[in-house]
């Protein structure tokens, strides 16, 4: 696609349960990163993937998040037992390279959560 | 802890004026700074890129000026427009860090005919 996809694009869930949010990013970007976006807040870094190396996990808030990356293609960010205060937009960005150089960012239009 | 704070947090102007928002900064040694437009319900959408070394950056009717000095960024807008009525949000890349940028929560402005 031209740009980064992010579904689902609305998920409504109840509290305990797991969600699955997936990513695809622009083809041939090495970097992606998933942020989480709360109500009137500004980005909370979550987890970053930089072509084959270990991932930058040191954002996710607690061990009920996690997330997969296929080599340079899709991501999935995994919420188990969701709570109420995961609600928010989950943001997916990926980059042609990291950000220390000038590369651009580009979002998804986000996956936005509701745990009831 | 790296901050980056942004002023006003909110700011409403009328259609054809012009408006600057502020984006101060602790993050250094710095990489770059970025400012980025955010519609409602949509992803943020990059506006400039600036290295440490830069002082300004233009896009259109969108200006964005940088001291490293005094740690201090500004996004000038000119003869706004309905359409810019979005979340403006400042980001800082720590050197050395290509993978946390750190990002300011952003001043919501509103243009009204």
């Amino acid at each position: 696609g031209a740009g980064v996809s992010q579904s689902p694009s609305n998920k409504v869930t109840e509290k305990g349960k797991d969600v699955e949010l997936r990513c695809d990013p622009i083809s041939g970007h090495t970097a992606l990163y998933w942020y989480r976006q709360r109500l009137g807040q500004g980005l909370e870094f979550l987890i970053y993937f930089q072509g084959n190396s270990a991932p930058d996990k040191s954002g996710l808030p607690s061990d009920r998040f996690s997330a997969e990356r296929t080599g340079e293609s899709v991501s999935t960010l995994t919420i188990q037992r969701t709570q109420q205060e995961d609600s928010a937009v989950y943001l997916c960005a990926s980059s042609t390279t990291g950000t220390r150089n000038t590369g651009e960012l580009f979002f998804g239009e986000g996956s936005r959560l509701t745990v009831l | 802890k790296n901050q980056v704070e942004q002023s006003p947090q909110s700011l409403i102007i009328l259609e054809g004026k012009n408006c600057t928002l502020q984006c101060n900064y602790t993050v250094s040694p710095f990489s770059n700074l970025r400012w980025y437009k955010q519609d409602t319900g949509r992803g943020p959408v990059s506006l400039t890129i600036m290295t440490f070394s830069e002082n300004t950056k233009s896009n259109g009717r969108y200006t964005a000026t940088l001291d490293a000095d005094t740690k201090q960024s500004s996004l000038h807008i000119t003869a706004s427009q309905l359409s810019d009525s979005a979340s403006y949000i400042c980001v800082v890349t720590p050197s050395g860090s290509a993978r946390q940028l750190t990002f300011g929560s952003g001043t919501q402005l509103t243009v009204l005919p």
